[in-house]
C-alpha cells in the first residue's frame, strides 16, 4: 500500500523556469509533510516542510503548497537552476513528528537544462 | 559538525553471508533510524533506536536486526543475505524531543549481494 505517491518519475525544465513537483497521499491522518532532495552518492537532505494547519510554506526559491481536501501537495522551485537537478522525495511521518517513521514517495528526478 | 557518518560506503557480500553496517549520528542527536532504498524506490523504514532500544519497526524480517550504543551510534545487521537485500542503506539521526525537527541522513552504504 503506497501511502505517499509521486506519479511523475522524471521532470525536465529549462533554467530560469518554474519546476512543479507533485505528491499525493492516501492517509488522512498524515498531518506533516517534508520534501527531501537527493544527489547521487549522497543521502537525502531536508528541503522544506509544511504542517497540515497551513496551506503554503515558502523558503527562498522553494514553496510547498498543501491541498488537504485533495490530499495533494506540490513543491514549486522558482527560478530553477542547474544545481537543482536531483531526485526529490516527499515524505510524511506516520505519527507525531518528523523524527518518527517516515513514509517516502518513490521520488521524481528533476533535470534542469542550462 | 561531522553530520551523520556511515561506514562502509560500499560493500559486496555473497548470498547467505552476514553483514554489519555502522552509523554515527549528528552531534546532539539521540535517535537513529535505518532505511533501505532499492533502485528506483523511495527509502523504506527498517527500524528506529532510542535509548539503546528498538522503538519502531517497519515491515522487515527478523534477519534485520540492530543495536544502539551508549554514545548513540548504531549498527544494522543483516543475516542470511539474499540477492534482494542489495540496496542503499541509509541511516538518519534526529532528536526525539524535536517533534517537527527534520531527520538528517548519512550518505548511505551501497550493499551488493552476489
Amino acid at each position: 500500500d503506497q501511502q505517499v505517491k509521486q506519479n511523475s518519475p522524471s521532470l525536465s525544465v529549462q533554467e530560469g523556469r518554474i519546476s512543479i513537483l507533485n505528491c499525493d497521499y492516501t492517509n488522512s491522518m498524515f498531518d506533516y509533510f517534508l520534501w527531501y532532495k537527493k544527489y547521487p552518492a549522497e543521502g537525502p537532505t531536508f528541503l522544506i516542510s509544511i504542517s497540515s494547519i497551513k496551506d503554503k510554506n515558502e523558503d527562498g526559491r522553494f514553496t510547498v503548497f498543501l491541498n488537504k481536501s485533495a490530499k495533494h501537495l506540490s513543491l514549486h522551485i522558482v527560478p530553477s537552476q542547474p544545481g537543482d537537478s536531483a531526485v526529490y522525495f516527499c515524505a510524511s511521518p506516520t505519527k507525531g513528528g518528523a523524527t518518527n517513521k517516515l513514509i517516502f514517495g518513490t521520488g521524481t528526478l528533476l533535470a534542469v537544462q542550462p | 559538525d561531522a553530520g551523520v557518518t556511515q561506514s562502509p560506503t560500499h560493500l559486496i557480500k555473497t548470498r547467505g553471508q552476514q553483514v554489519t553496517l555502522r552509523c554515527s549520528p549528528k552531534s546532539g542527536h539521540d535517535t537513529v533510524s535505518w532505511y533501505q532504498q532499492a533502485l528506483g524506490q523511495g527509502p523504506q523504514f527498517i527500524f528506529q533506536y532510542y535509548e539503546e532500544e528498538e522503538r519502531q519497526r517497519g515491515n522487515f524480517p527478523d534477519r534485520f536486526s540492530g543495536h544502539q550504543f551508549p554514545n548513540y551510534s548504531s549498527e544494522l545487521n543483516v543475516n542470511a543475505l539474499l540477492l534482494g537485500d542489495s540496496a542503499l542503506y541509509l541511516c538518519a539521526s534526529s532528536r526525539l524531543d524535536r517533534v517537527h525537527g527534520e531527520a538528517f541522513f548519512g550518505q548511505g552504504t551501497r550493499l551488493t549481494v552476489v
